[in-house]
Formats: C-alpha cells, sequence, structure tokens
C-alpha cells in the first residue's frame, strides 16, 4: 500500500542552524511530492512540489527539497532556520490521477532562540 | 492568488446539535476537501468532491456528510455533533487530477462540541 512517513514527530533547532527533514514514501512507481507548513492555528501552504524534471526543488521561504528515487525520500532542507519558521511540516504524495494525497504524520519544528 | 474561505475559524456547539461548516473557493477548482485534523493523527480526508453534486467518501465518513449544489461552495455536516467530533477542520480545493496540482487551504475552523 502506498504510504508516507516523516520519521521525526518532533525536531528542535537553534536559530541559524541547518535543517533537514526527512520524507520517505512508498509507492510503486513516480509520484508526485508536496510540502506543506501549518502555522500555529493556521490552514496548511504549499513550500514546494515535485512532479518531474529536475531532482533539486526550490521552493518558498528559502527551503529546498531533494527527490531521490533509490532512497524513495524527499527530504526537506533549509540552510540557516529563522524563528518564524517553526511550525508543522507535513509531506504528502499524489498517485498519477488520483485526486487524493497521502499524508505523512507530520514534523513539529521548534527554534530555540 | 487563490483564496479558500471558510466560514468560522472558531465554533461551539452542543451534543446533538445540527452543525454546518462551510467552505468557498474562487479560482473555479474542480476539486474540494473536507478533513479533520487531530493531535498526532495528521490530516484524515472526510469527504471529497470532483464536481457539482458529485461527492466520495475519504478515510472517516462516519457522522458527516456534505453537500455540494454549487462549484465554489463545498459543505460539511455533521447531523448530530458528538463530542469526538471536537476537532480542526479544514477545507481544501484543487484543480482536476491528471497533473501536479497542489491542493489549497483554507484558515481552518476550530469545533469544539460540548
Amino acid at each position: 500500500a502506498q504510504s508516507v512517513t516523516q520519521p521525526d514527530i518532533h525536531i528542535t533547532v537553534s536559530e541559524g542552524a541547518s535543517l533537514e527533514l526527512r520524507c520517505n514514501y512508498s509507492y510503486g512507481a513516480t509520484p508526485y511530492l508536496f510540502w506543506y507548513v501549518q502555522s500555529p492555528g493556521q490552514g496548511l501552504q504549499l513550500l514546494l512540489k515535485y512532479f518531474s524534471g529536475d531532482t533539486l526543488v526550490q521552493g518558498i521561504k528559502g527551503f529546498e527539497a531533494e527527490f531521490k528515487r533509490s532512497q524513495s525520500s524527499f527530504n526537506l532542507r533549509k540552510p540557516s532556520v529563522h524563528w518564524s519558521d517553526a511550525a508543522e511540516y507535513f509531506c504528502a504524495l499524489k498517485r498519477g490521477n488520483n485526486r487524493k494525497l497521502i499524508w505523512g504524520l507530520g514534523t513539529s519544528l521548534a527554534v530555540n532562540p | 492568488d487563490v483564496k479558500v474561505t471558510q466560514s468560522s475559524r472558531y465554533l461551539v456547539k452542543r451534543t446533538g446539535e445540527k452543525v454546518f461548516l462551510e467552505c468557498v473557493q474562487d479560482m473555479d477548482h474542480e476539486n474540494m476537501f473536507w478533513y479533520r485534523q487531530d493531535p498526532g493523527l495528521g490530516l484524515r480526508l472526510i469527504y471529497f468532491s470532483y464536481d457539482v453534486k458529485m461527492k466520495e467518501k475519504g478515510d472517516i465518513p462516519e457522522g458527516y456528510s456534505v453537500s455540494r449544489e454549487k462549484k465554489e461552495r463545498f459543505s460539511l455536516i455533521l447531523e448530530s455533533a458528538s463530542t469526538n467530533q471536537t476537532s480542526m477542520y479544514l477545507c481544501a480545493s484543487s484543480f482536476s487530477s491528471g497533473r501536479a496540482h497542489e491542493q489549497y487551504f483554507g484558515p481552518g475552523t476550530r469545533l469544539t462540541v460540548t
């Protein structure tokens, strides 16, 4: 069955440090992959998406993600974290023509000053 | 910019009441979705709609129904609210399948059933 796993439930980093949030997926073909961010009490905002081509994808707010087919991963990175990046991050997978997304359970990011 | 709006940010209802949550999108999206979000459980799909008057059950449809009479509006109905339906409800919309069309989300409605 298709699935998305975010192995880290909660991560704490210091402001200015680099960040990597992990996302692993299970799917037999090439998926469409998304990263969303949710600030406290808010809806979800798309950070970036992968659907074909270059495996390194640039997004908003200085985030990037790399699609690695051999590792079934789509990890999110940021070189220097800001306090405003504290939020919940969700990875999601879309299978071809299917309308629905398969969601990971999310990673909660805390940023220490 | 795509805008998805939800009728209320916060709602408090009593057990047994009928509850309507409204969602409106302004981008002519074919697909609309209702999720609930609970701590540790992520986003769970309740229902979605791919056209006017068309709907499909998601992963947790029990206790809920939906209505889509106009393309831009998608309503979630709790026929008889129960305390276990206390949750954050998120509406989303997207263009039709076939491409990597992302879902756009509203701000959410935090529903408390007492």
